[in-house]
């Protein structure tokens, strides 16, 4: 069993939707989440950090943890064509952590 | 500022061979650390490298080998190539913003082995 699941799509919206992208994790130890956004042929470029189970929102995106389901979710309202990309979630067992665990990415298109 | 960048942009190898990636980090940062990306995948963490020296090391082989230089530069060193090893190679620097490391990703290196 991997250590952090995600579903890789890929997943089709129609632009202005809200998209929701998950993983689910099985080591109660990781501590931080992250989200990555990676466009093709490019490195994953960090959207948002969160380390407590809740909501943490920064403009159209929104970070939720929850620790007692070990599920995290990524929405991003108001979706643009720019949005199109593969997201990454990604976790860490500790602060001072840099190893990172990252989920396999979900392919996402936002169709004008 | 120039972000992480990373050379060459493509390799294509044969298999047996040995190969050295190059990266450079971003301003500021003084930790690298190294991932491949199979297609499909997401990174997995091959090692990092602070002052020198290798702080943490993911699970790969021996095959695979780094440096980091003074001005924080490093090399990925990966010996008798297979063909498992094709991917994508991503450094990213670092730095601690409290609570947390923040990581930043050079572009890759795409390797192709033949």
């Amino acid at each position: 069993q991997k250590e952090v699941e995600q579903d890789p799509g890929p997943l089709s919206v129609p632009e202005g939707a809200i998209v929701s992208l998950n993983c689910t994790y099985s080591n109660s130890a990781f501590q931080y989440f992250m989200w990555y956004r990676q466009y093709s042929r490019k490195g994953p470029e960090l959207l948002m950090y969160t380390y407590s189970s809740g909501n943490k929102e920064d403009g159209r995106f929104t970070a939720q943890v929850d620790k007692s389901s070990k599920y995290i979710s990524l929405f991003i309202r108001d979706s643009q064509p720019s949005d199109s990309a593969t997201y990454l979630c990604a976790m860490v067992l500790y602060s001072s952590a840099s190893k990172i665990i990252f989920g396999s990415g979900t392919r996402l298109s936002i169709r004008p | 500022d120039a972000g992480v960048t990373q050379s060459p942009t493509h390799l294509i190898k044969t298999r047996g061979q040995q190969v050295t990636l190059r990266c450079s980090p971003k301003s500021g940062h003084d930790t690298v650390s190294w991932y491949q990306q199979a297609l499909g995948q997401g990174p997995q963490f091959i090692f990092q490298y602070y002052e020198e020296e290798e702080r943490q090391r993911g699970n790969f082989p021996d095959r695979f080998s780094g440096h980091q230089f003074p001005n924080y530069s490093s090399e990925l060193n990966v010996n008798a190539l297979l063909l498992g090893d094709s991917a994508l190679y991503l450094c990213a620097s670092s730095f601690f913003r409290d609570p947390v490391y923040e990581q930043y990703f050079g572009p890759g290196t795409r390797l192709t082995v033949t």
